[in-house]
């Protein structure tokens, strides 16, 4: 298995921008999880889903957040508009069981930049 | 609050030596902890989990232990090697909380 894949990589854009981050899990995990890690504030969970179902999305800042997952292979992170606040580096996880005994897998996740 | 705190001044251990990292928590009730390490561009990659009810786990060089009384856990790698370098995460998860908490990080430079 390739681990859990997400693009792009990198991401430039100005504010006011609509920004689409993309996630695929590893196959037969069934939870998902987005996480955000800045200097400031560490990793930080901003949604996850079970199942393709999303089940706590309390970490998401506000509205201008909204994710998705329209089936067990892909998940997909949005911000509209975005803000140079947004600037961090957004990781995908996913896991068999969430209390997963084997751990989270990440991504290598996406490097957002709004300027 | 919950908190978790990880010493955020890096650690600076010289090869072959055993580099010991805390990890302290707060208002929390863990069922167990996990530890991972992360690469400079790269996820956190999982290393260990232990239970509650488990004192010490280890695997390989490294070595967890989980202190329910003192709320702290110590990461242990001995025989420190320069690969080594790199930052160690611990995450707790409560069940009552629901979801997996990560500390801050410590960064681990081990020198030739």
């Amino acid at each position: 298995d390739a681990g859990v894949i997400q693009s792009p990589r990198h991401e430039v854009t100005e504010m006011g921008q609509e920004v689409t981050l993309r996630c695929k899990p590893i196959s037969g995990h069934d939870y998902l999880f987005w996480y955000r890690q800045t200097m400031m504030r560490g990793l930080e969970l901003l949604i996850y889903f079970n199942n393709n179902v999303p089940i706590d999305d309390s970490g998401m800042p506000e509205d201008r957040f909204s994710a998705k997952m329209p089936n067990a292979s892909f998940s997909t992170l949005k911000i509209q508009p975005s803000e140079p606040r947004d600037s961090a580096v957004y990781f995908c996880a996913s896991s068999f069981g969430q209390a997963s005994l084997y751990g989270y897998t990440f991504g290598s996740g996406t490097r957002l930049t709004v300027v | 609050s919950q908190k978790i705190e990880q010493n955020s001044e890096a650690l600076n251990i010289q090869e072959g030596k055993t580099a010991t990292l805390t990890c302290n928590y707060t208002n929390y009730s863990p069922a167990y902890l996990q530890w991972y390490r992360q690469d400079p561009g790269r996820g956190p990659v999982f290393l260990l989990l232990i239970r509650e009810n488990e004192k010490e786990k280890r695997k390989e060089r490294l070595k967890v232990t989980f202190d329910t009384t003192l709320k702290q856990s110590l990461f242990h790698i001995t025989a420190s090697q320069p690969a080594d370098s790199a930052t160690y995460l611990c995450a707790f998860f409560s069940g009552g909380y629901n979801k997996l908490i990560f500390g801050a990080g410590t960064r681990l430079a081990v020198h030739p």
